[in-house]
């Protein structure tokens, strides 16, 4: 079946612009994940939906960034006023709940540049 | 708060011998601890897991990891290196009493290479 889908792969992007990641999770999986990979900060995590509901949103960097998942499948991510320091790849996971010993399964990220 | 440690940002082995990948945890709470494995301009696989049932534990490609409640430790290993083995691992820990809400923590990643 197919897995965690991301788009787009690649996004290029000027300072101040605002951006939309999209994840579309394996299908039946009710909970999904954003993370952030970077070469100074590795992988961090960001924000867990469980169904349409996010329970905490602190792990988002600062208030540019916004997430939301609609009919408990697709979630797209939001940055706003982009900066520099947002240039990552951003990475999608799901998992079949929100069991914390259950596989995540990873889509293959977008890779954000702000330039 | 739940942290992983990964010691060796690259390590470095010939094909045919032993790869030891080291992982040491911190967690509050009895953690469910992963190996995930990252090749190029890919997403994270999941290598295995350990959720609190056998300590030492088999994934796949012939990897194994066993987990040390006293040295809070999870290595990852593998018998004999491929040079299809060449990628970042990185171990990563849940609390369970987040139940996922906390996300994966992980560590740094290990980027390893295989020698011919």
């Amino acid at each position: 079946g197919a897995g965690v889908s991301q788009s787009p792969s690649n996004k290029v992007t000027e300072k101040g612009k605002d951006v939309e990641l999209r994840c579309d999770p394996i299908s039946g999986h009710t909970a999904l994940y954003w993370y952030r990979q970077s070469l100074g900060q590795g992988l961090e995590f960001l924000i867990y939906f469980q169904g349409n509901s996010a329970p905490d949103k602190s792990g988002l960097p600062s208030d540019r960034f916004s997430a939301e998942r609609t009919g408990g499948s697709v979630s797209t991510l939001t940055i706003q006023r982009t900066q520099q320091e947002d240039s990552a790849v951003y990475l999608c996971a799901s998992s079949l709940e929100s069991a914390a010993y259950n596989e995540q399964f990873f889509g293959p990220g977008t890779r954000l540049t702000v330039l | 708060a739940q942290s992983v440690t990964q010691l060796g940002s690259h390590v470095s082995v010939s094909e045919g011998a032993l790869v030891l990948l080291r992982c040491n945890y911190s967690s509050s709470v009895p953690p469910y601890l992963f190996w995930y494995v990252q090749y190029p301009n890919q997403g994270l696989q999941l290598l295995l897991k350990y959720t609190s049932a056998a300590t030492l534990v088999k994934g796949i490609n012939g990897f194994e990891a066993e987990f040390k409640k006293s040295e809070t430790s999870f290595h990852l290993t593998k018998p004999s290196a491929h040079m299809s083995d060449a990628a970042e691992y990185f171990c990563a820990v849940s609390e369970g009493s987040g139940g996922g809400a906390d996300g994966l923590t992980f560590g740094k990643g290990t980027h390893l290479i295989i020698q011919p």
